[in-house]
């Protein structure tokens, strides 16, 4: 069984400042995990991965997250936020190296990016 | 970069009527997915597909729904007699292989009347 919780519902932050958006998963096997960001009328894109290497993960538009086992967590963070930011993101757990057939979702971290 | 295509983006049935939802998955993936995401809700899982058969399937994708890929691009998802509860928008998904991440299509979102 494999289950995902996003801490946060909504995320503020000015622009210029760190974003951090919290997640913690709960897995009976080594988990694959995902964030996954959806701009207003598009799809879910894979913003990065963790698969069993590298503990700390970069991504695009420079997003990163660690993988904490003894934390059970996979928070997201980026230095500094730009307006484009704005968007919902997803934690997403999955078995197997590419996550598996079935991928649990959050739900959801809506974020805001103020002037 | 390749995309996954779902169409339409927006589509309002009739309570009872049947629909097809349709996706062309990344042209050289192996694997393909159906999540829905009621309003408000969490995406959930729907099937998964692979050499031309369900692979896994949740509790949820019952005997009103069937997926197929009826030629080498197409990927669709049938509800036989849609409900009220069937509005959602519906994620098609991809991947190239085992060890590789899914790739999400736009959405369609599915309006029952």
């Amino acid at each position: 069984a494999q289950s995902v919780t996003q801490l946060d519902s909504h995320v503020s932050v000015s622009e210029g400042t760190p974003v951090l958006l919290r997640c913690n998963y709960s897995s009976s096997y080594s988990p694959s995990l995902f964030w996954y960001v959806q701009h207003p009328n598009k799809g879910l894109q894979l913003l990065l991965k963790y698969t069993s290497a590298a503990t700390l993960v970069k991504g695009i538009n420079g997003f990163e997250a660690e993988f904490k086992k003894s934390e059970t967590s996979f928070h997201l963070t980026k230095p500094s936020a730009h307006m484009s930011d704005a968007a919902e993101y997803f934690c997403v757990v999955g078995r197997g190296p590419g996550g598996g057939n079935k991928l649990t979702f959050g739900t959801g971290t809506q974020l805001k990016v103020e002037l | 970069e390749p995309e996954v295509t779902q169409t339409p983006s927006h589509q309002v049935t009739q309570m009872g009527q049947e629909v097809i939802l349709r996706c062309v998955p990344i042209s050289n993936h192996l694997y393909f997915y159906w999540y829905r995401q009621i309003l408000g809700q969490k995406v959930e899982f729907l099937v998964s597909f692979y050499n031309n058969e369900i692979s896994e399937k949740s509790e949820i994708f019952d005997d009103q729904f069937s997926v197929e890929r009826p030629d080498g691009s197409n990927f669709t998802l049938k509800i036989r007699s849609t409900k009220l509860e069937d509005s959602a928008m519906y994620f098609c998904a991809s991947r190239s292989g085992w060890n590789q991440p899914q790739h999400f299509g736009d959405g369609t979102r599915l309006s029952i009347l």
